[in-house]
């Protein structure tokens, strides 16, 4: 089966710009979500979605960050406007449904602001 | 506030030893714990599960082992292998209260497995 799609793979936009990443998840797969990985951490949840709707966002930061997935199948993360802080990994990982832990993730977008 | 603590950011072992790497817990609402293997511009792959009910669990290679009462669980890699050489997460969830799907991931533990 395919796997996790996500574009770009790297990205370097100037803080206060704007950007949007995609994520194509497994076929089939219930839940989707977004982690960010902050060089020298571990990936922390950003949103989770299951099928298009909103399960967990209480750590997106709802003013800079976006997210949506209609038609409950792909999905974009938008951040606008951009923080140096937001240098980051962006992985998303899809499970058939919530209560599968072990997920597949994609190879995720590397953002850097400057 | 870090809930999930891995405190060796590396490992090195020679090949065909065994690699143990630590990962520490402070909710005691976690009760499912997963290891992910992570190698240079790839996302994490699942390595190996564990639930609160067990204490030991092992798949080919690798064996988890969690100590609830320590809150502490260990990978055991035996034996080790160049292959192996990647980042190593540890990650809890609160399966039994929440059931979400959220894990709550550790810093990592970079292996390195020396030919």
């Amino acid at each position: 089966e395919a796997g996790v799609a996500q574009s770009p793979r790297y990205k370097i936009i100037e803080k206060r710009q704007s950007v949007a990443f995609w994520c194509n998840p497994i076929s089939g797969h219930a839940t989707l979500y977004w982690y960010q990985q902050i060089l020298g951490q571990g990936p922390k949840l950003l949103i989770q979605f299951q099928n298009n709707g909103v399960v967990d966002d209480s750590q997106l930061p709802k003013d800079r960050f976006s997210a949506e997935r209609l038609k409950g199948v792909d999905s974009t993360l938008k951040i606008q406007p951009a923080k140096l802080e937001d240098s980051a990994v962006y992985l998303c990982a899809s499970s058939p449904d919530s209560s599968n832990y072990g997920y597949t993730f994609g190879s995720g977008t590397r953002l850097t602001v400057v | 506030d870090q809930q999930v603590k891995q405190n060796s950011p590396s490992l090195s072992v020679q090949e065909g030893r065994i690699s143990i790497l630590n990962c520490d817990y402070t909710n005691s609402m976690f009760d499912y714990f997963l290891w992910y293997k992570k190698y240079p511009a790839e996302g994490p792959t699942f390595l190996i599960s564990i639930s609160s009910i067990k204490d030991k669990n092992e798949d080919g290679r690798f064996t988890v082992f969690l100590n609830k009462s320590a809150k502490h669980l260990s990978l055991h890699i035996v034996p080790s292998q160049p292959g192996d050489s990647a980042v190593y997460f540890c990650a809890a969830a609160a399966w039994g209260s929440s059931n979400t799907g959220k894990l709550i991931f550790g810093q990592g533990t970079t292996l390195q497995v020396k030919p």
